[in-house]
């Protein structure tokens, strides 16, 4: 059974810096991991998708990278912004399966 | 260009009423459609998923159940809510092509069952 833990729970940074969220797997076997953002009481905006084969993917100052093998991702976000502050979800998708397994989620809170 | 409905946005609700809520898409046909409870504490948690007219996988055994009566169009409903009901729902929709298949969600309903 797939499992997804991100750590931490929460974080905060001052305004400017560069960050990194994590992110881990329990099954290897996966089709794509997604990175998605949260705004409090609002749905998730699909923020970059990396399929199976390959390392990483960029938008922005946003950049996520995928090591299949060790089941881990990263998110890195650049020269971070109050409007930043969002809570992170990371999900995978197995194959052969239809249905995401996410993570409970990093909170992220931008300092100005 | 897509969009996802989802209503109502929020509502209040007794123990044992029913329950229904709807998800609508436009700008694509043939949908792959999703429902997802988020609880406190419990992370995003598949209810069930469609991948057509009709026909519904269920996820998690519970008083819920869902219905696609029309292409671009997914029901959650129930006949009897329970407290452990409350939550965030999300309606989630993907394209049936099974290549970059990002999941594209809707605003939620907050649910509160009393």
């Amino acid at each position: 059974k797939q499992e997804v833990t991100q750590i931490p729970a929460a974080l905060s940074v001052p305004e400017g810096e560069n960050l990194v969220l994590n992110c881990s797997f329990t099954d290897s076997a996966i089709y794509n991991l997604q990175w998605f953002r949260q705004d409090p009481g609002k749905g998730l905006t699909s923020l970059l998708l990396i399929q199976s084969s390959q390392r990483e993917q960029t938008s922005g100052r946003l950049n996520a990278s995928l090591d299949k093998s060790s089941g881990r991702s990263t998110l890195y976000i650049a020269a971070s912004q109050p409007g930043d502050s969002a809570t992170y979800l990371c999900a995978v998708k197995g194959r052969g399966a239809q249905k995401l397994v996410f993570g409970q989620g990093t909170r992220l809170t931008i300092n100005p | 260009s897509q969009t996802i409905h989802q209503w109502p946005a929020t509502l209040v609700q007794p123990v044992g009423s029913p329950l229904s809520l709807e998800c609508t898409v436009e700008g694509t046909s043939n949908p792959n459609l999703y429902w997802y409870r988020q609880a406190a504490g419990r992370g995003l948690q598949l209810l069930f998923y469609s991948v057509g007219i009709g026909q519904i996988s269920s996820e998690v055994p519970q008083n819920l159940s869902a219905s696609r009566p029309q292409d671009r169009q997914f029901i959650l409903s129930s006949k009897k809510l329970l407290l452990s009901d409350s939550g965030f729902y999300l309606c989630a929709w993907s394209r049936n092509s099974g290549v970059a298949d990002t999941q594209y969600f809707g605003p939620g309903t907050r649910l509160t069952v009393l």
